[in-house]
């Protein structure tokens, strides 16, 4: 079984400063771990992805996240947001077992970036 | 350009009216699935395929119909619409390594359909 908890629904950064979206997963195999980007009325973009390699994982748009496997966590960070970061995050896990779910949304965290 | 195709991107409808939305995919993924993204709740996964004539129900199928009679396509039916159903509907694919798992990768995401049911 697999699922992902995304600690904060709603996450305000005034632009310049830096940016931290958490998420915690468990997952009863090896986990492959995501984190996706929806703006508004658009598609899921995908930011980056760890798949057993590379703990710290760099993605586009300068955002990175951190697979700690002892914490079972994989928080998004970014130096310094921007206005166009604003959007609507999600982490997903996927684990290769046996069973019906490839993907495992979390509920997702809204950026929302001040001036 | 490798895609996945959603049809409508926007329907508005009434309750009980059957509707299919479409999915297509021209990159020969096996695997494909269909989620619905409410707010607060994430992606919650319908139905999914893995392969021609194979499809298993997801977290909430309630309400919903496929089918997968060829590689490429696989329809949503939703044969008496209710406003409960009133969402943003996405499709998806995966490849599949030969004879063994889902590729641990990217999943492809369609454009998603905005239903709203009356």
């Amino acid at each position: 079984a697999q699922s992902v908890t995304q600690l904060d629904s709603h996450v305000s950064v005034s632009e310049g400063t830096p940016v931290l979206l958490r998420c915690n997963y468990s997952s009863s195999y090896s986990p492959s771990l995501f984190w996706y980007v929806q703006h508004p009325n658009k598609g899921l973009q995908l930011l980056l992805k760890y798949t057993s390699a590379a703990t710290l994982v760099k993605g586009i748009n300068g955002f990175e996240a951190e697979f700690k496997k002892s914490e079972t966590s994989f928080h998004l960070t970014k130096p310094s947001a921007h206005m166009s970061d604003a959007a609507e995050y999600f982490c997903v896990v996927s684990d290769q077992g046996p069973g019906r779910r490839a993907l495992t949304f979390g509920s997702g965290t809204r950026l929302q970036v001040q001036p | 350009e490798a895609q996945v195709t959603q049809n409508p991107r926007y329907l508005i409808t009434v309750t009980g009216k059957k509707l299919t939305v479409t999915c297509s995919q021209n990159m020969n993924h096996e695997y494909m699935s269909w989620y619905r993204q409410d707010p607060g709740l994430g992606l919650r996964q319908i139905y999914y395929s893995m392969n021609v004539e194979v499809t298993d129900k997801g977290d909430v199928p309630e309400g919903y119909k496929v089918s997968r009679k060829e590689k490429r396509n696989f329809p949503l039916i939703l044969e008496s619409p209710s406003p409960n159903q009133t969402s943003l509907y996405f499709c998806a694919t995966k490849p599949r390594l030969a004879g063994g798992p889902l590729v641990p990768d990217t999943q492809y995401f369609g454009p998603g359909t905005r239903l709203t049911v009356l």
